[in-house]
């Protein structure tokens, strides 16, 4: 079956614009996570989704970042008036929730490389 | 607060050696999960293996094994006769049980990862 996928790859932006980052889970996957890969800061949890609802947002750095899901698959993080510091690596993952198995492995989208000018 | 901590920021060997990343965890939680992903140079991040704290066995799978000791809080991942292929940064990350909505999930702590250069 298909993995996770993301899109684009590759954005590249000017400071002040609004961009939105796509993330498509293995299908059946009730999880969803964003995280964040930055060289200064490593791989940093952003937010996490259980179906449609996003119970744990600790992560996002800033009201500039916002998320959602719709019918349980696809999300979209949006970044308001991208700044130079959230030029990074944003990745995506999906997770099974079987009853019974604690917490299950994530598998990752080959993530969105921004680069904000 | 959790933290991981992979001492080893580079890590370069020769191929058919043995190559050790050792990985320090710190929770205060008794129930969580530990795991290891390979990032090769393509940028995806690919599961090893997950762990779980009741767990403590040894794990081989192939030339990859992996030796998890509570008592040291260590899980380090251990690649027997390594090859040019195994070139990637490897991350270890915990996870703990967190609970929000009604559910428990994953929320992954890193490493800041090892960088492995296999040389042919």
């Amino acid at each position: 079956g298909a993995g996770v996928s993301q899109s684009p790859s590759n954005k590249v932006t000017e400071k002040g614009k609004d961009v939105e980052l796509r993330c498509d889970p293995i299908s059946g996957h009730t999880a969803l996570y964003w995280y964040r890969q930055s060289l200064g800061q490593g791989l940093e949890f952003l937010i996490y989704f259980q179906g449609n609802s996003a119970p744990d947002k600790s992560g996002l750095p800033s009201d500039r970042f916002s998320a959602e899901r719709t019918g349980g698959s696809v999300s979209t993080l949006t970044i308001q008036r991208t700044q130079q510091e959230d030029s990074a690596v944003y990745l995506c993952a999906s997770s099974a929730k079987r009853p019974g198995q604690g917490i299950n492995e994530q598998f990752f989208g080959p993530g969105t490389r921004l680069t904000v000018l | 607060a959790q933290k991981v901590t992979q001492a080893q920021t580079e890590i370069s060997v020769v191929e058919k050696e043995d190559v050790t990343l050792d990985c320090v965890y710190e929770t205060r939680d008794t129930t969580y999960y530990l795991f290891w992903y390979k990032q090769p140079p393509s940028g995806e991040l690919v599961f090893l293996i997950r762990r779980n704290s009741f767990d403590e066995q040894n794990e081989i799978s192939g030339r990859y094994s992996w030796n998890f000791q509570k008592s040291t809080s260590s899980f380090n991942f251990t690649i027997t006769a390594s090859q040019v292929v195994d070139s990637a940064v490897y991350f270890c990350a915990l996870s703990d049980t967190a609970n929000a909505g009604g559910t428990s999930y994953g929320k992954l702590t890193f490493g800041q990862g090892t960088i492995l250069t296999v040389h042919p």
